[in-house]
């Protein structure tokens, strides 16, 4: 089963615009991690935030971890066409390895 | 590219057949994992092994099954094929399995049960 929710399901932005996506989990985590899907393909990893920290940049990705909410959020600076594509938040918790997943945001970039 | 690869790439079948996918991991890595992607169900985790040994199971039918190989490839054998398997099948690896490592994915089988 799924982990948690993301929000929105679906958005649609202007080039240039920043795109915030949310992802809300259910249960304590060790750490939580963002990826792109695009279309009917493999997943890519963007970042990863481990449960002690509350941000992480990396290049025009921002993510913010709030546990005692538990939720997260995902800000793409500056978004492009090339940005279009599905993101998923993925967890780990307690003594599992595996990764549970969000029901994932899908992002389109309007050139 | 993630370094991981995984074949067939498309894969059609009927039902009640038995298909197997196949994925190499990173070059390096000792753990791989199995995900199904659908549409209903969305990304889930079916099994992880380690090193040639399973270490976590989960949302994974009694159909099907998985190993690990001493070169640490890995198969996923899909039985007894229901309309309903049909789906995405992701491989990843990892480093060491630990809850900190970055997941690698493949590009994914796509699973057609006709």
């Amino acid at each position: 089963s799924q982990q948690g929710e993301e929000d929105p399901q679906a958005l649609s932005i202007q080039e240039g615009e920043n795109a915030t996506m949310n992802c809300s989990y259910k249960t304590s985590i060790n750490n939580l991690q963002w990826y792109r899907q695009n279309s009917g393909r493999g997943l890519v990893h963007l970042i990863l935030i481990r449960s002690n920290e509350r941000e992480k940049h990396s290049g025009r990705l921002r993510v913010t971890l709030d546990t005692s909410k538990k939720s997260s959020s995902l800000l793409i600076t500056a978004s492009r066409a090339a940005d279009t594509a599905s993101y998923f938040c993925a967890s780990i918790s307690g003594s599992a390895r595996q990764l549970t997943f969000g029901s994932g945001t899908q992002l389109t970039v309007l050139p | 590219d993630s370094g991981v690869t995984q074949t067939p790439k498309h894969l059609i079948t009927a039902t009640g057949q038995r298909v197997t996918l196949r994925c190499s991991p990173r070059s390096g890595d000792l753990s791989v994992y199995w995900y199904q992607q659908s549409l209903d169900q969305g990304l889930q985790f079916l099994i992880q092994y380690y090193n040639g040994e399973e270490r976590a199971k989960g949302n994974i039918l009694e159909r099907f099954s998985a190993q690990q190989f001493p070169d640490l490839h890995s198969e996923l054998n899909l039985s007894s094929l229901e309309l309903g398997d049909s789906a995405l099948y992701f491989c990843a690896s990892s480093d060491l399995g630990h809850s900190t490592d970055t997941q690698y994915f493949g590009p994914g089988t796509r699973l057609t049960v006709l």
